[in-house]
């Protein structure tokens, strides 16, 4: 059973530009969410895909937008890169119809933004 | 979304108990609480969860109040491995999403 896999693990992009960082979900998930986490803070729900939608979103600006394949593995994509983007960025997968849900993480991609 | 509270930090000597403390006044009835722990340069690591009833793994024991307001995760013998953020979340059992709200944590610092 693979786990989480996530590229890459380091990235320097310059205001303005876009990003695009992937991720691979666990073997036998369905659901993948994505997470930024800023330094010395906890993760932040950026928002979720199941069946190739977006189901639930948090409180991120529509430049944040995602893609699941039909493999379960993800994009998330940021346009128009802000300073503040500046951090590690999470994805974890997950069974959907497991009311427990718990989630798997991946080691994640340090975004820095110059 | 119901929130957690818990405290910044907190030391333990090594091979002794560990008991991290995690309070939520505003939790639902369809509220599961789960624990996760991040080691440094690494993603969050589920450790265990629990509805109602005190619940033990490999890992860990966790303690559930009465009145579900409040949990405590238990590690029975710390090691300088369990060095980490521990993060106590609620998640809707009724929610279609795997949303999970992380607050700060509490960084656990294992002296050995």
């Amino acid at each position: 059973e693979t786990g989480v896999t996530q590229s890459p693990t380091h990235l320097i992009k310059t205001r303005g530009q876009q990003v695009t960082l992937r991720c691979s979900s666990q073997s036998g998930h369905n659901t993948v969410s994505w997470y930024q986490q800023a330094l010395g803070q906890g993760p932040q729900f950026i928002f979720q895909y199941y069946r190739e939608e977006e189901n639930g979103r948090g409180n991120f600006p529509p430049r944040f937008s995602g893609l699941q394949f039909p493999n379960y593995s993800s994009e998330l994509n940021v346009n128009a890169l802000e300073l503040d983007d500046s951090a590690l960025y999470l994805c974890a997968s997950s069974f959907f119809g497991r009311a427990v849900g718990e989630q798997y993480f991946g080691p994640g991609t340090r975004l820095t933004v110059t | 979304d119901a929130k957690t509270t818990q405290p910044n930090s907190m030391e333990s000597n090594e091979e002794e108990p560990v008991h991290l403390p995690c309070n939520h006044s505003t939790i639902s009835g369809t509220d599961y609480i789960h624990w996760y722990r991040q080691l440094p340069s690494q993603g969050p690591e589920y450790v265990i969860h629990g509805l109602t009833s005190n619940v033990n793994n490999r890992m860990a024991s966790l303690a559930i109040a009465e009145d579900r307001k409040s949990s405590t995760l238990i590690l029975h013998r710390a090691t300088l491995r369990d060095a980490a953020v521990y993060y106590c979340i609620l998640r809707d059992r009724a929610s279609g999403t795997y949303k999970y709200i992380f607050g700060t944590g509490t960084r656990l610092k294992v002296l050995a």
